[in-house]
């Protein structure tokens, strides 16, 4: 079972920063955060991962809250080819087992209007 | 960037056919995963190998098998179709170096099993 949870869908205006919540707050010290995304018929494509500190790449921000049970995707400037389903995962490094499958749950749609 | 590919983008094939599905991944690799998804079901391991020649099983081995010979290919075989095997076929790939290295996705294959 995914230990994430997310709203089903989001709305966001062309240009505008997207914030995407997730609530994991049953994350254990040793689980990152991981932020996918997913277009129709395509494959998961990943966007950022965290442990604790914020994160930011060309892509995207991560804020993860001091408490670790929740985080924020922040694409800054969304477009209309931002629109797909956002998946929020919580894992542990790879040790070598099958504990270290991705684990989706049903994610957020985030449909981008221009 | 991480470049994944899936050998066929789409395929059809019939009952009783042995079917190859072929991953091969440029980024040098240890860790490499197939996966299918469904709708309703999200994504289900089915193997993963984590050296040449390594494979585990995942969630739902029963009536695939794999194959990897070199290191930067990872192979799933449908020893006989069926039609239950019509699905979404994604392969990825990781580092197992440590900062929790994400797994990165093919484009996937989607297979339909007549």
């Amino acid at each position: 079972d995914a230990k994430t949870t997310q709203p089903p869908s989001m709305d966001c205006a062309e240009g505008r920063a997207a914030n995407l919540p997730c609530n994991h707050s049953t994350i254990s010290g040793n689980e990152y955060v991981y932020w996918y995304r997913q277009i129709h018929s395509q494959g998961p494509q990943y966007i950022i991962h965290g442990l604790k500190n914020n994160e930011t790449n060309e892509m995207a921000s991560l804020i993860i809250t001091e408490d670790r049970k929740s985080s924020t995707l922040i694409l800054p400037h969304a477009t209309l080819r931002d629109t797909a389903v956002y998946y929020c995962i919580v894992r542990v490094a790879f040790d070598g087992g099958a504990t270290n499958k991705l684990i989706f749950g049903t994610g957020t749609l985030l449909a981008v209007q221009p | 960037d991480v470049k994944v590919t899936q050998s066929s983008r789409y395929l059809v094939k019939r009952t009783g056919e042995k079917v190859f599905l072929e991953c091969v991944q440029d980024m040098d690799h240890e860790n490499m995963f197939w996966y299918r998804q469904d709708p309703g079901l999200g994504l289900r391991l089915i193997y993963f190998s984590y050296d040449v020649k390594m494979k585990e099983k995942g969630d739902i081995p029963e009536g695939y098998s794999v194959s990897r010979e070199k290191k930067e290919r990872f192979s799933l075989i449908l020893e006989s179709a069926s039609t239950n095997q019509t699905s979404m076929y994604l392969c990825a790939s990781s580092s197992p170096q440590g900062g929790g290295q994400p797994q990165h996705f093919g484009d996937g294959t989607r297979l339909s099993i007549l």
